[in-house]
Protein backbone atom coordinates (compact mmCIF):
# COMPACT_ATOMS: atom_id res chain seq x y z
CA UNK A 1 0.00 0.00 0.00
CA UNK A 2 1.10 3.42 -0.28
CA UNK A 3 2.75 4.92 2.35
CA UNK A 4 3.02 8.76 3.03
CA UNK A 5 4.17 11.28 0.09
CA UNK A 6 5.66 14.79 0.62
CA UNK A 7 6.42 17.02 -2.67
CA UNK A 8 8.16 18.53 -3.82
CA UNK A 9 11.40 15.97 -2.55
CA UNK A 10 13.38 19.18 -2.57
CA UNK A 11 13.15 22.97 -2.90
CA UNK A 12 15.26 26.18 -3.02
CA UNK A 13 14.27 29.62 -2.64
CA UNK A 14 15.72 33.02 -2.27
CA UNK A 15 15.09 34.45 1.13
CA UNK A 16 12.15 36.50 1.16
CA UNK A 17 10.05 34.07 -0.83
CA UNK A 18 6.92 31.55 0.32
CA UNK A 19 7.24 28.38 0.01
CA UNK A 20 4.48 25.71 0.37
CA UNK A 21 5.26 21.49 1.23
CA UNK A 22 2.60 19.05 0.39
CA UNK A 23 2.41 16.09 2.68
CA UNK A 24 0.04 12.92 1.51
CA UNK A 25 -1.02 10.70 4.46
CA UNK A 26 -1.99 7.49 4.40
CA UNK A 27 -5.04 7.08 3.65
CA UNK A 28 -7.30 6.32 6.84
CA UNK A 29 -4.69 8.22 9.13
CA UNK A 30 -6.37 10.46 11.12
CA UNK A 31 -3.43 12.17 12.81
CA UNK A 32 -0.76 14.12 10.36
CA UNK A 33 2.56 15.20 12.12
CA UNK A 34 4.78 17.99 10.81
CA UNK A 35 8.50 18.20 11.92
CA UNK A 36 11.80 19.70 11.13
CA UNK A 37 14.96 18.44 11.15
CA UNK A 38 17.93 20.92 10.45
CA UNK A 39 21.13 20.54 10.34
CA UNK A 40 22.59 18.36 13.00
CA UNK A 41 20.05 18.32 14.92
CA UNK A 42 17.10 16.37 15.80
CA UNK A 43 13.18 16.15 14.65
CA UNK A 44 11.39 19.64 16.28
CA UNK A 45 7.78 18.76 16.19
CA UNK A 46 6.18 22.11 14.64
CA UNK A 47 2.07 20.72 14.16
CA UNK A 48 -0.51 18.06 14.30
CA UNK A 49 -3.53 17.82 12.89
CA UNK A 50 -6.42 15.56 14.74
CA UNK A 51 -9.03 15.10 11.48
CA UNK A 52 -9.00 18.53 10.02
CA UNK A 53 -8.06 20.76 13.00
CA UNK A 54 -4.60 21.20 14.56
CA UNK A 55 -4.83 21.15 18.62
CA UNK A 56 -1.20 21.58 19.23
CA UNK A 57 0.45 24.46 16.76
CA UNK A 58 2.81 24.99 19.97
CA UNK A 59 5.42 23.89 17.54
CA UNK A 60 5.22 26.54 14.94
CA UNK A 61 8.49 28.73 14.98
CA UNK A 62 7.26 31.69 13.70
CA UNK A 63 3.99 33.41 12.42
CA UNK A 64 5.57 33.35 9.31
CA UNK A 65 4.55 29.39 9.26
CA UNK A 66 1.24 27.94 9.11
CA UNK A 67 -0.38 24.83 7.85
CA UNK A 68 -4.11 23.22 7.43
CA UNK A 69 -5.30 20.16 6.30
CA UNK A 70 -8.47 19.42 4.15
CA UNK A 71 -11.14 16.27 3.71
CA UNK A 72 -8.53 14.57 6.62
CA UNK A 73 -6.19 14.03 4.27
CA UNK A 74 -3.83 16.26 2.37
CA UNK A 75 -1.48 18.77 4.44
CA UNK A 76 0.22 21.74 2.93
CA UNK A 77 2.53 23.49 5.26
CA UNK A 78 3.57 27.49 4.14
CA UNK A 79 6.29 29.16 5.37
CA UNK A 80 6.36 33.08 4.22
CA UNK A 81 9.12 35.56 3.68
CA UNK A 82 11.27 32.56 4.12
CA UNK A 83 14.99 33.46 6.27
CA UNK A 84 18.28 31.21 5.76
CA UNK A 85 17.63 29.93 9.12
CA UNK A 86 14.22 28.10 7.74
CA UNK A 87 16.61 25.68 5.69
CA UNK A 88 15.90 22.31 6.87
CA UNK A 89 14.37 18.82 5.80
CA UNK A 90 10.43 19.09 6.70
CA UNK A 91 9.15 15.70 7.64
CA UNK A 92 5.20 14.83 7.55
CA UNK A 93 4.13 12.10 9.75
CA UNK A 94 0.95 10.45 10.09
CA UNK A 95 -0.73 7.99 12.19
CA UNK A 96 -3.95 6.29 12.71
CA UNK A 97 -4.67 8.05 15.57
CA UNK A 98 -2.74 10.78 17.76
CA UNK A 99 -1.14 10.20 20.51
CA UNK A 100 2.58 8.54 20.89
CA UNK A 101 1.23 5.13 21.35
CA UNK A 102 0.27 5.02 17.73
CA UNK A 103 2.89 4.59 15.32
CA UNK A 104 3.62 6.99 13.26
CA UNK A 105 4.75 6.38 9.72
CA UNK A 106 6.73 9.29 7.82
CA UNK A 107 7.81 10.34 4.46
CA UNK A 108 10.53 10.83 2.96
CA UNK A 109 10.53 14.56 3.91
CA UNK A 110 10.91 17.84 1.36
CA UNK A 111 14.78 19.48 1.95
CA UNK A 112 14.51 23.09 1.51
CA UNK A 113 16.98 25.42 1.01
CA UNK A 114 16.70 29.43 1.30
CA UNK A 115 19.77 31.18 -0.66
CA UNK B 1 15.87 23.00 26.84
CA UNK B 2 16.65 19.43 25.08
CA UNK B 3 13.80 16.74 27.02
CA UNK B 4 15.10 14.03 25.24
CA UNK B 5 19.37 13.63 24.98
CA UNK B 6 21.11 11.39 23.08
CA UNK B 7 24.94 12.48 23.89
CA UNK B 8 26.60 10.03 21.35
CA UNK B 9 26.43 11.67 18.18
CA UNK B 10 27.82 8.52 16.19
CA UNK B 11 29.36 4.67 17.25
CA UNK B 12 31.12 2.55 15.70
CA UNK B 13 30.51 -1.18 15.48
CA UNK B 14 32.43 -4.42 14.41
CA UNK B 15 29.46 -6.54 12.52
CA UNK B 16 28.66 -9.25 14.82
CA UNK B 17 29.39 -7.63 18.26
CA UNK B 18 26.55 -5.51 20.24
CA UNK B 19 25.87 -2.18 19.27
CA UNK B 20 24.57 -0.12 22.44
CA UNK B 21 22.70 3.29 22.38
CA UNK B 22 21.66 5.81 24.48
CA UNK B 23 18.85 8.29 25.39
CA UNK B 24 18.56 10.23 28.41
CA UNK B 25 15.28 12.06 28.90
CA UNK B 26 14.85 15.22 31.79
CA UNK B 27 10.55 14.96 31.97
CA UNK B 28 9.55 12.42 34.69
CA UNK B 29 5.89 12.74 32.81
CA UNK B 30 7.24 10.87 29.92
CA UNK B 31 5.61 7.57 29.81
CA UNK B 32 6.35 5.93 26.82
CA UNK B 33 9.43 5.47 24.88
CA UNK B 34 10.03 4.69 21.27
CA UNK B 35 13.22 4.33 18.50
CA UNK B 36 13.26 4.84 15.02
CA UNK B 37 15.98 4.24 12.84
CA UNK B 38 16.94 6.60 9.39
CA UNK B 39 18.89 5.91 6.10
CA UNK B 40 19.56 8.91 4.35
CA UNK B 41 16.87 10.73 2.04
CA UNK B 42 13.90 8.33 3.66
CA UNK B 43 11.97 8.85 6.92
CA UNK B 44 11.91 7.86 9.72
CA UNK B 45 10.77 4.20 10.43
CA UNK B 46 9.16 2.69 13.97
CA UNK B 47 12.03 0.23 15.41
CA UNK B 48 11.13 -0.44 18.62
CA UNK B 49 9.21 1.18 21.81
CA UNK B 50 8.81 0.20 25.72
CA UNK B 51 5.79 1.85 27.94
CA UNK B 52 7.13 2.83 31.59
CA UNK B 53 5.85 0.42 33.44
CA UNK B 54 8.28 -2.36 31.83
CA UNK B 55 11.98 -1.75 31.85
CA UNK B 56 12.71 -3.98 28.92
CA UNK B 57 11.03 -4.68 25.57
CA UNK B 58 12.68 -7.07 22.82
CA UNK B 59 12.37 -7.75 19.04
CA UNK B 60 14.85 -10.29 17.71
CA UNK B 61 18.45 -8.35 17.78
CA UNK B 62 16.61 -5.47 19.15
CA UNK B 63 16.24 -5.00 23.10
CA UNK B 64 14.94 -1.30 24.89
CA UNK B 65 16.03 -1.12 28.56
CA UNK B 66 14.27 1.52 30.51
CA UNK B 67 15.81 2.66 33.89
CA UNK B 68 13.09 5.10 35.42
CA UNK B 69 14.89 6.47 38.10
CA UNK B 70 18.04 7.20 36.21
CA UNK B 71 15.48 8.50 33.38
CA UNK B 72 17.74 6.89 31.13
CA UNK B 73 16.73 4.05 28.20
CA UNK B 74 19.21 2.67 25.74
CA UNK B 75 18.57 -0.19 22.46
CA UNK B 76 20.41 -2.83 22.14
CA UNK B 77 20.86 -4.18 19.05
CA UNK B 78 23.04 -7.86 18.82
CA UNK B 79 24.31 -9.27 16.31
CA UNK B 80 25.04 -6.00 14.69
CA UNK B 81 25.08 -5.67 10.98
CA UNK B 82 26.26 -4.15 8.25
CA UNK B 83 22.24 -2.95 7.27
CA UNK B 84 21.93 -1.90 10.95
CA UNK B 85 24.09 0.96 9.57
CA UNK B 86 21.80 4.30 10.16
CA UNK B 87 21.16 7.24 12.20
CA UNK B 88 19.16 5.94 15.26
CA UNK B 89 16.48 8.53 17.35
CA UNK B 90 15.06 8.15 20.93
CA UNK B 91 11.74 9.44 20.83
CA UNK B 92 9.34 10.01 24.23
CA UNK B 93 5.66 10.71 25.03
CA UNK B 94 4.08 11.90 27.85
CA UNK B 95 0.42 10.74 26.22
CA UNK B 96 -1.14 13.98 27.43
CA UNK B 97 0.47 16.04 24.42
CA UNK B 98 -0.02 13.94 21.38
CA UNK B 99 3.65 14.99 20.40
CA UNK B 100 6.89 12.68 20.11
CA UNK B 101 9.66 14.65 21.73
CA UNK B 102 13.10 13.46 19.46
CA UNK B 103 16.65 13.41 20.41
CA UNK B 104 19.38 14.58 18.34
CA UNK B 105 19.97 11.33 16.94
CA UNK B 106 23.49 8.81 16.84
CA UNK B 107 24.41 7.70 14.02
CA UNK B 108 25.34 4.06 14.15
CA UNK B 109 28.17 2.23 11.27
CA UNK B 110 28.75 -1.60 11.38
CA UNK B 111 32.01 -2.28 10.13
CA UNK B 112 32.22 -5.50 8.08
Amino acid sequence: GAGVSQSPSNKVTEKGKDVELRCDPISGHTALYWYRQRLGQGLEFLIYFQGNSAPDKSGLPSDRFSAERTGESVSTLTIQRTQQEDSAVYLCASSLLAGGYNEQFFGPGTRLTVL
Amino acid sequence: DQQVKQNSPSLSVQEGRISILNCDYTNSMFDYFLWYKKYPAEGPTFLISISSIKDKNEDGRFTVFLNKSAKHLSLHIVPSQPGDSAVYFCAADSGATNKLIFGTGTLLAVQP
